[in-house]
């Protein structure tokens, strides 16, 4: 199965600046089925990007994603109180699905 | 509104079964992928099953053999049966629906039932 490996395990910020958060595959990814994911806490999930880049409903766009083959990023821009959560990255282009191990964003 | 409910979660011993379960509102599940996702306290998120909308089924190596996901569309609801239940098995157990393909990433979460399994 392919591993996911997110970096770092923890990033400390304040609201305002950026945030560029990596997720690396064990093999490429078919088709960039890359999606993040953002999980505040005592709360389920919330799928924010699919695709590698395509924002799903709802999601601001001061979340982007990016990369391909076995590098993504999600990048945080002018970052909002309520943006800091654990954040997910899962590849879905091969069976079975597989997730990150998560990215802690704290505020500093 | 498109809601998932789980429910059926609790605390048993090693080697016991439970059965979940996960009722969905305004939508259908009988036209959708769905599947089970499982986070352990303070873990990240791991895949555990699906069942297709031709009712094929797939299950990570880690519950093959014990845990059959099945559905009823007539109640619209979602189930996972788990026996054989080991202490690793802990977590949080969420329903979710597959966003369109039979691989894919997850677009409506439940908010989750809490299985524990202990002596």
């Amino acid at each position: 199965e392919i591993v996911m490996t997110q970096s770092p395990g923890t990033l400390s910020l304040s609201p305002g600046e950026s945030a560029t958060l990596s997720c690396r595959a064990s093999q490429s990814v078919n088709h960039n089925h890359l999606a993040w994911y953002q999980q505040k806490r005592g709360q389920a999930p919330r799928l924010l990007i699919f695709g590698a880049s395509i924002r799903s409903t709802g999601t601001p766009d001061r979340f982007s994603g990016s990369g391909s083959g076995t590098d993504f990023t999600l990048t945080i821009s002018r970052l909002e109180p309520e943006d800091f959560a654990v954040f997910y990255c899962q590849q879905y282009g091969a069976s079975p699905t597989t997730f990150g191990q998560g990215t802690r964003l704290e505020i500093k | 509104e498109e809601q998932l409910v789980e429910s059926g979660g609790g605390l048993i011993r090693p080697g016991g079964s439970l059965r979940l379960s996960c009722a969905a509102s305004g939508l259908s599940v009988s036209i959708y992928h769905m599947s089970w996702v499982r986070q352990a306290p303070g873990k990240g998120l791991e895949w555990v099953s699906v069942t297709y909308t031709g009712e094929n089924t797939n299950y990570a190596d880690s519950v093959k053999g014990r845990f059959t996901i099945s559905r009823d569309n007539s109640k619209n609801t979602l189930y996972l049966q788990m026996s054989s239940l080991r202490v690793e098995d802990t977590a949080m157990y969420y329903c979710v629906r597959n966003q369109l393909l039979e691989n894919d990433c997850f677009n409506l979460w439940g908010q989750g039932t809490m299985v524990t399994v202990s002596s």
